[in-house]
């Protein structure tokens, strides 16, 4: 099972909106609706931000929100502030044989 | 608060063994499955294994079954991962993680670093 694709690096300037995208198969992202997203700062564990494709867990701003059409799940985070500089990655569940596939990682910079 | 607290890294030589633990708390930890995610560098994150509430099933990536075993003591909220035969392609960051399967994976500990390297 291959990683999901995602753009090596997304850049904004703050206020504006940047969108990641999630590219997988058949047998991953277009197959279920858990994709899941996480943030992460440099030497942190990941955060989850959203699940479920759209779903935010408590506590998660609302200006970061997720969507899946076919094969191509993404993260918008509107309204870009400083502190969303960090590294992002989706994640898909694949079934009960390859479980959870993740994103390659897209580094999310604020100008 | 859930947290989750992983140790056991270090640096062992190819074909070596090591094993890691986690402790959980703040959370009923017989209610949910747990897994392991490790992420290097190079290949970003990847899910290594997971395991049911009771222990009876268990589910392992490819490139580790036959060498790496997951296991957990419910009585001590602790989740274990054995690794034997190691490679150099398995040195990682390895985080232990809360699982509700089919998803998402919640919430994660710090991570304890494994090296491989003679």
């Amino acid at each position: 099972q291959s990683a999901l694709t995602q753009p090596r690096s997304v850049s904004g300037s703050p206020g504006q909106s940047v969108t990641i995208s999630c590219t997988g198969t058949s047998t991953d992202v277009a197959a279920y609706n858990y994709v899941s997203w996480y943030q992460q700062y440099p030497g942190k564990a990941p955060k989850l931000i959203i699940y479920e494709v759209n779903k935010r867990p408590s506590g998660v701003p609302d200006r970061f929100s997720g969507s899946k059409s076919g094969f191509t799940a993404s993260l918008t985070i509107s309204g870009l502030q400083a502190e969303d500089e960090a590294d992002y990655y989706c994640c898909s569940y694949a079934g009960t044989y390859f479980y959870y596939v993740f994103g390659t990682g897209s580094k999310v910079t604020v100008l | 608060e859930v947290q989750l607290v992983e140790s056991g890294g270090g640096l062992v030589q190819p074909g070596g063994s090591l094993r890691l633990s986690c402790v959980a708390s703040g959370f009923t930890f017989t209610n949910y499955w747990m897994t392991w995610v490790r992420q290097t560098p190079g290949k970003g994150l990847e899910w290594v294994a997971n395991i049911k509430q009771d222990g009876s099933e268990k589910f392992y990536v490819d490139s580790v079954k036959g060498r790496f075993t997951i296991s957990r003591d419910n009585a001590r909220n602790l989740l274990y991962l054995q690794m034997n035969n190691l490679r150099v392609d398995d040195a990682a960051v390895y985080y232990c993680a809360r699982d509700l399967n089919p998803s998402p994976v919640d919430h994660w500990g710090q991570g304890t670093l494994v090296t491989v390297s003679s």
